[in-house]
C-alpha cells in the first residue's frame, strides 16, 4: 500500500528555534500534500493544502509566515515552524494523496514537537 | 457548514463485534473514510466507502452506508485487543478541494 514517511517523529527544542518537519511520498507521486495539527485527545486540525509547485492554501487562522510550507516535488513538502515557542508543541501529521479524485490520503506516522 | 458526529467511547469485550457509529451532514459527500489511530501514532486508512455503495467488506472490517439517513459505520468482527484505538470517521466531497471533515474520533476500547 500507499506509504508516507514523516521525519522526526520526536523533537524537543528551546524556545525560538526553527523546526523543520519532511513528509515524503515513498511509493506514489503525491501531488497534494495536507497538513494536520492535532491536540491532546482531539480530531485533526487541517493547517494547510500544498500542491506540488504551487503555494500552500492556509486555514482561517493559521499564521502562512509562522508555518512556512513547502512542496517542491512530488515525494517531499516540508512544514518549517519558525521561532517555536511553547504554545506551537503538539502533534503535527503530513498526508499525502495523488491526483485522482478517488485516491484517498495516507498519512505519515506524525511528529510531536515540544517547545522548552 | 458540514460536520460528522461519533460517539466519543465504545468498550467490548474480546472476540465480540464492534460497531461505530458515524452521522455526517454533507449531502454531496462523495467518499467516507474510516481511519484508526493508536497512541502516539499517525493515522492509518482502513477502508473507504464511495457514496453510492450501500456496504463494503474486507476482511473483519464491514462498512455499511444509509445515505438517506447519512449515517455510516464500522463493524469490526471477533475485535481483538490490538484492535484498541481511536477510530475517525471521515467524508470529503469533489468541490471542497477534497478536504477531509473530520468527526471527533471514538476511542475503542477491547477487554480481554
Amino acid at each position: 500500500g500507499a506509504v508516507v514517511s514523516q521525519h522526526p517523529s520526536w523533537v524537543i527544542c528551546k524556545s525560538g528555534t526553527s523546526v523543520k518537519i519532511e513528509c515524503r511520498s515513498l511509493d506514489f507521486q503525491a501531488t497534494t500534500m495536507f497538513w494536520y495539527r492535532q491536540f491532546p485527545k482531539q480530531s485533526l486540525m487541517l493547517m494547510a493544502t500544498s500542491n506540488e509547485g504551487s503555494k500552500a492554501t492556509y486555514e482561517q487562522g493559521v499564521e502562512k509566515d509562522k508555518f512556512l510550507i513547502n512542496h517542491a516535488s512530488l515525494t517531499l513538502s516540508t512544514l518549517t515552524v519558525t521561532s517555536a515557542h511553547p504554545e506551537d508543541s503538539s502533534f503535527y501529521i503530513c498526508s499525502a494523496s495523488t491526483r485522482r479524485s478517488n485516491q484517498p490520503q495516507h498519512f505519515g506516522d506524525g511528529t510531536r514537537l515540544s517547545i522548552l | 457548514g458540514e460536520d460528522v458526529e461519533q460517539s466519543l467511547f465504545l468498550s467490548v469485550r474480546e472476540g465480540d463485534s464492534s460497531v461505530i457509529n458515524c452521522t455526517y451532514t454533507d449531502s454531496s459527500s462523495t467518499y467516507l473514510y474510516w481511519y484508526k489511530q493508536e497512541p502516539g501514532a499517525g493515522l492509518q486508512l482502513l477502508t473507504y466507502i464511495f457514496s453510492n455503495m450501500d456496504m463494503k467488506q474486507d476482511q473483519r472490517l464491514t462498512v455499511l452506508l444509509n445515505k438517506k439517513d447519512k449515517h455510516l459505520s464500522l463493524r469490526i468482527a471477533d475485535t481483538q485487543t490490538g484492535d484498541s484505538a481511536i477510530y475517525f470517521c471521515a467524508e470529503s466531497n469533489a468541490g471542497n478541494n477534497r478536504k477531509l471533515i473530520w468527526g471527533l474520533g471514538t476511542s475503542l476500547a477491547v477487554n480481554p
